[in-house]
């Protein structure tokens, strides 16, 4: 099956600007995740979609993150308006229920940094 | 605080074995995760604790003590490719599996 796909792979932007970020789930996952890593930080957990609904998204920083995910496939994240902490890798991930026998599938991230 | 700790980096020779330890300190648990991460790609699934004990999967064997909040990834006969991140991480809850906390992250260095 094919992974989980996360475009683009890099993006750089200026600091004002808006920038989204997209994740392609595996195929039939209800399940998908938004991570975080900033530089010499731990991943840290944004948000959880099952099918169309956020679950949890106790971990977005601010309003100016926004996550959809419209039809229960893909989803989206937007940053607007981007500030330069907001620089780091953001991580997708995917599973069909809970993790604990399929350990979540990872995207290879979205590196974004803001200049 | 919640904190999950794991050394920065280690280094080992090839064939050698390494031992990654990882301590948690989480509001809940209900499981424990290892992940191998190469630069630039995807973390990938390695194991999944949360009974006490040892789970063993061919050169990689991971180790869990609820009460000490404890586990720790064992490789062995190391191989060149196994050069990578090693991230311990903890599921805190129950109703919200894909919470989960991570550790910084271990790289681990294997040399000729």
């Amino acid at each position: 099956e094919a992974g989980v796909t996360q475009f683009p792979s890099h993006s750089v932007i200026e600091k004002g600007q808006t920038v989204t970020l997209r994740c392609d789930p595996i195929s039939g996952h209800d399940n998908l995740y938004w991570y975080r890593r900033v530089m010499g930080k731990e991943i840290k957990f944004l948000l959880h979609f099952v099918k169309e609904s956020k679950q949890d998204e106790s971990g977005m920083p601010n309003n100016r993150f926004l996550a959809e995910r419209t039809g229960g496939t893909y989803s989206t994240l937007k940053v607007q308006p981007a500030e330069l902490e907001d620089s780091g890798v953001y991580f997708c991930a995917s599973s069909r229920g809970g993790g604990q026998d399929y350990g979540y599938t990872f995207g290879s991230g979205t590196r974004l940094t803001v200049v | 605080g919640q904190n999950i700790d794991q050394p920065t980096e280690m280094t080992a020779t090839e064939g050698a074995i390494v031992q990654i330890n990882c301590t948690y300190q989480t509001s809940g648990f209900n499981g424990l995760f290892w992940y191998q991460q190469h630069a630039g790609e995807a973390p990938t699934f390695l194991s999944y604790n949360v009974l006490d004990g040892l789970e063993e999967k061919g050169r990689f064997s991971s180790f869990l003590s609820r009460s000490k909040g404890y586990s720790y990834l064992l490789l062995k006969e190391l191989q060149m490719k196994d050069s990578a991140s090693y991230l311990c991480a903890v599921s805190p809850r129950t109703d919200s599996w894909g919470k989960l906390q991570f550790g910084a992250g271990t790289q681990v260095v294997v040399t000729p």
